[in-house]
C-alpha cells in the first residue's frame, strides 16, 4: 500500500510554544489530505482538511487560526499548533487516499505525531 | 445522523479464541463504502480492509473475516484462532461525502495469553 510519513513522532513543548508536524506521502501525490486528532482512549475525530493550492476547510469547534495547516505540495502538508497549551496535548495523524482524484478510495495514515505540553 | 456504531467498548479474550467485533453503521446514502483499521499501542493506523455498498460477499483474509449485511447494515470483523499481536484497538469506519473517514468509537482487544 501507499505510505506516508509523519515527523516528528514525539514532540514536547512549553505552554505558548508553536509546534510544527509535516505530513508527507512518499510514493504518491495526494492532494488533499485529513488532519485528525485522538485524545487518551478515544476515536479519531477529524480537524481538517488540507487543500493544495487552496485554503484548508475545517470541522466545526477547531479554531483555524490556532491550526495552521499549509498544503505546500503535492506531497506535504503541516499542521502547526500556534500558541501549545496542555488542552492541546493529544495524537495527530493525518492520513491521504492513494489517488490523486480524491475519491473513495483507501486512505493511508501515517504514523502519528504525539504532542505533550507542559 | 450518519453514526458508525461500535458497542463493544472493551473484549478479553484467550488466546486461540475466535472473537467477533460488531460494528453497525447508518447512512442515507446508496452508495457508501465502509472500513476497518487496527491501531495497534504503537499508534498506526493499519488498514485492514475497504467494502462498498454493492459488495455484499463476505471476505476471509487469513484470519480475518468480515460479514457484511446491508439489511442489517452492519459490518462485523471476525478474529479465528486470536494472538496476542491482535492486541489493538479496531476502528470501523466509513467515508463521508466530504471524503473523509467518519469512525467508530473502536473497541480495544486484549488476547491473554
Amino acid at each position: 500500500g501507499a505510505v506516508v510519513s509523519q515527523h516528528p513522532s514525539w514532540v514536547i513543548c512549553k505552554s505558548g510554544t508553536s509546534v510544527k508536524i509535516e505530513c508527507r506521502s512518499l510514493d504518491f501525490q495526494a492532494t488533499t489530505m485529513f488532519w485528525y486528532r485522538q485524545f487518551p482512549k478515544q476515536s479519531l475525530m477529524l480537524m481538517a482538511t488540507s487543500n493544495e493550492g487552496s485554503k484548508a476547510t475545517y470541522e466545526q469547534g477547531v479554531e483555524k487560526d490556532k491550526f495552521l495547516i499549509n498544503h505546500a505540495s503535492l506531497t506535504l502538508s503541516t499542521l502547526t499548533v500556534t500558541s501549545a497549551h496542555p488542552e492541546d496535548s493529544s495524537f495527530y495523524i493525518c492520513s491521504a487516499p492513494e489517488s490523486p482524484t480524491s475519491g473513495q478510495e483507501t486512505q493511508y495514515f501515517g504514523p502519528g505525531t504525539r504532542l505533550l505540553v507542559l | 445522523a450518519q453514526k458508525v456504531t461500535q458497542a463493544q467498548t472493551e473484549i478479553s479474550v484467550v488466546e486461540k479464541e475466535d472473537v467477533t467485533l460488531d460494528c453497525v453503521y447508518e447512512t442515507r446514502d446508496t452508495t457508501y463504502y465502509l472500513f476497518w483499521y487496527k491501531q495497534p499501542p504503537s499508534g498506526e493506523l493499519v488498514f485492514l480492509i475497504r467494502r462498498n455498498s454493492f459488495d455484499e460477499q463476505n471476505e476471509i483474509s487469513g484470519r480475518y473475516s468480515w460479514n457484511f449485511q446491508k439489511s442489517t447494515s452492519s459490518f462485523n470483523f471476525t478474529i479465528t484462532a486470536s494472538q496476542v499481536v491482535d492486541s489493538a484497538v479496531y476502528f470501523c469506519a466509513r467515508i463521508t461525502g466530504a471524503n473523509n473517514l467518519f469512525f467508530g468509537t473502536g473497541t480495544r482487544l486484549t488476547v491473554i495469553p
